[in-house]
C-alpha cells in the first residue's frame, strides 16, 4: 500500500532554513495533492501548504513569505523549505495526501499521513 | 489562533453517545466548505474519520457520524469504546482577504470513563 516517509534534520538553528522531504512509496506521486502539516503543543495542527505533481502550489498565507515547496516526480518525492525559522517553528512535521474518493472527487481532506518528524529550532 | 472552536474536552462512559462540536463562521463552514474530522492517538499521525461533512472512509465504523448546519459541524460517536479515547480535530477550508487555506480546530480530548 501507499506509504509516506518524512526525512530531514531534526535540529535547525534559528534564522536558518528548515528543509524536509517526503518520499511516496507503493504508489505514484503523479496524482493527488500533497501537503505538509505541522503540530506543536501550543498551536495544534497547522496546515503549511500543498503541492500538486505539476508543481502548482497553495500556501498558508501566514507562512507564504518564508515557504517554498517543490516536487520531484522522478524520485516520487516532494519537499518543504521554510526560511528564517524561529522557536515558533518547532513542531512535528507531517506530510499527507489529499483525499480523493472512489468516484474521483477531490476533497480538501487528508487520508494518508507520514509518521511525522520532530524538528526543533535551537537558538 | 484557530477560527474553528472545539470544546477542549468531552467524556463519556462505555456504551454512551458523545458529540463534539466545531464552530466556525461565514468565511469557512458558513461559506459552504466541507468539514472533515480526524482522530489522533497521542504520538501517532491523525486518521481521517469523516470527510465531506458526513461520509466515512472505508474501514471507519458506523459508530462515527458527522453533520453540518450553518456555521457549525458536529461529530457523534455512539456505543463509546475504550479505544475511542483520543484527540479529535475538525478541519475545513477558509477563504478570507488574506487568502484561501486549510484550517483545523484546536482539538477535543475524548476521555472514556
Amino acid at each position: 500500500q501507499v506509504q509516506l516517509q518524512e526525512s530531514g534534520p531534526g535540529l535547525v538553528k534559528a534564522s536558518e532554513t528548515l528543509s524536509l522531504s517526503c518520499t511516496v512509496s507503493g504508489g505514484s506521486i503523479s496524482s493527488h495533492h500533497w501537503s505538509w502539516i505541522r503540530q506543536s503543543p501550543g498551536k495544534g495542527l497547522e496546515w503549511i501548504g500543498y503541492i500538486y505533481y505539476s508543481g502548482s502550489t497553495n500556501y498558508n498565507p501566514s507562512l507564504k513569505s518564508r515557504l517554498t515547496m517543490s516536487v520531484d516526480t522522478s524520485k516520487n518525492q516532494f519537499s518543504l523549505r521554510l526560511s528564517s525559522v524561529t522557536a515558533a517553528d518547532t513542531a512535528v512535521y507531517f506530510c499527507a495526501r489529499g483525499f480523493t474518493d472512489s468516484g474521483g472527487f477531490y476533497y480538501d481532506a487528508f487520508d494518508l499521513w507520514g509518521q511525522g518528524t520532530t524538528v526543533t529550532v535551537s537558538s | 489562533q484557530s477560527v474553528l472552536t472545539q470544546p477542549p474536552s468531552v467524556s463519556g462512559a462505555p456504551g454512551q453517545r458523545v458529540t463534539i462540536s466545531c464552530t466556525g463562521n461565514s468565511s469557512n463552514i458558513g461559506a459552504g466548505y466541507d468539514v472533515h474530522w480526524y482522530q489522533q492517538i497521542p504520538g501517532t499521525a491523525p486518521k481521517l474519520l469523516i470527510y465531506g461533512n458526513n461520509n466515512r472512509p472505508s474501514g471507519v465504523p458506523d459508530r462515527f457520524s458527522g453533520s453540518k448546519s450553518g456555521t457549525s459541524a458536529s461529530l457523534a460517536i455512539t456505543g463509546l469504546q475504550a479505544e475511542d479515547e483520543a484527540d479529535y480535530y475538525c478541519q475545513t477550508y477558509d477563504s478570507s482577504l488574506s487568502g484561501s487555506h486549510v484550517i483545523f480546530g484546536r482539538g477535543t480530548k475524548l476521555t472514556v470513563l
